[in-house]
C-alpha cells in the first residue's frame, strides 16, 4: 500500500471510446500530478494540481482532461485517444518539497 | 533551464559487487535531490532524499547518495548489489523556489548478473 491508490491498473481502448483513470491519495498531501511514461522516454509531467487548482498544463492534446474535485481524488479523463497515447500514466502526490508519492499506475493501451 | 542528467542509460553489475549511479543536475537554486526505484510495471519508490545538512545521505534497501555541491552531482551508490535491485532507478531534482515541481532524469536501468 504506497497511499496513493490508481484504478484501473490496466485499460484497453478503442479510439473512439471515453475512459476515466482515477487516482486517491490519504496521506493529507496538498498537490496532485499525471505524469505520462512511455518506453525509452524520460517521465513527462502532464499536469499539477496544487490545492485542487490546476497550476500546470504541459501543453498535453485537449483529448486529455483532468479533474481534481477535491484535495484526495484526481481524474484523468481520456476521449478520441490515439495509439501513441499508449504508456503507463502515473498519478503522485506531494506535501510542499517533501518529495512525491507515486501510485502503481495504470498501463493504458489504445487499439 | 532546470536540468537533470544520468549519463548512464544501461548498468550490469554482478551480484555481490558494488554499484554506483551516476546524477548531475544544473539548476539556478538550491536544490533538494531525490532517488526514486521503479520495478517493471510499478509506480516509482522513494529510495531516499537530501535536503540539507549531512551531505551523505542514507536510503531504504541499502542505498546511499553523496551530495557534491562542487561537481553538482547526487551519485547513488550500495557496496553489495542484489539480484532484486535489478530496476530503473530515476534522480530527481526539486528546489523550494519552483513550488513542488520536480524535475526527473531519464533513468538508468539496472540489470544484476549472477
Amino acid at each position: 500500500e504506497t497511499g496513493v491508490t490508481q484504478t484501473p491498473r490496466h485499460l484497453v481502448m478503442g479510439m473512439t471510446n471515453k475512459k476515466s483513470l482515477k487516482c486517491e491519495q490519504h496521506l493529507g498531501h496538498n498537490a496532485m500530478y499525471w505524469y505520462k511514461q512511455s518506453a525509452k522516454k524520460p517521465l513527462e509531467l502532464m499536469f499539477v494540481y496544487s490545492l485542487e487548482e490546476r497550476v500546470e498544463n504541459n501543453s498535453v492534446p485537449s483529448r486529455f482532461s483532468p479533474e481534481c474535485p477535491n484535495s484526495s481524488h484526481l481524474f484523468l479523463h481520456l476521449h478520441t485517444l490515439q495509439p501513441e497515447d499508449s504508456a503507463l500514466y502515473l498519478c503522485a502526490s506531494s506535501q510542499e518539497i517533501g518529495g512525491y508519492t507515486f501510485g502503481s499506475g495504470t498501463r493504458l493501451t489504445v487499439v | 533551464a532546470q536540468s537533470v542528467t544520468q549519463p548512464d542509460i544501461h548498468i550490469t553489475v554482478s551480484e555481490g559487487a558494488s554499484l554506483e549511479l551516476r546524477c548531475n543536475y544544473s539548476y539556478g537554486a538550491t536544490p533538494y535531490l531525490f532517488w526514486y526505484v521503479q520495478s517493471p510495471g510499478q509506480g516509482l519508490q522513494l529510495l531516499l532524499k537530501y535536503f540539507s545538512g549531512d551531505t551523505l545521505v542514507q536510503g531504504i534497501k541499502g542505498f546511499e547518495a553523496e551530495f557534491k555541491r562542487s561537481q553538482s552531482s547526487f551519485n547513488l551508490r550500495k557496496p553489495s548489489v542484489h539480484w532484486s535491485d535489478a530496476a530503473e532507478y530515476f534522480c530527481a531534482v526539486g528546489a523550494r523556489e519552483y513550488g513542488n515541481k520536480l524535475v526527473f532524469g531519464a533513468g538508468t536501468i539496472l540489470r544484476v548478473k549472477s
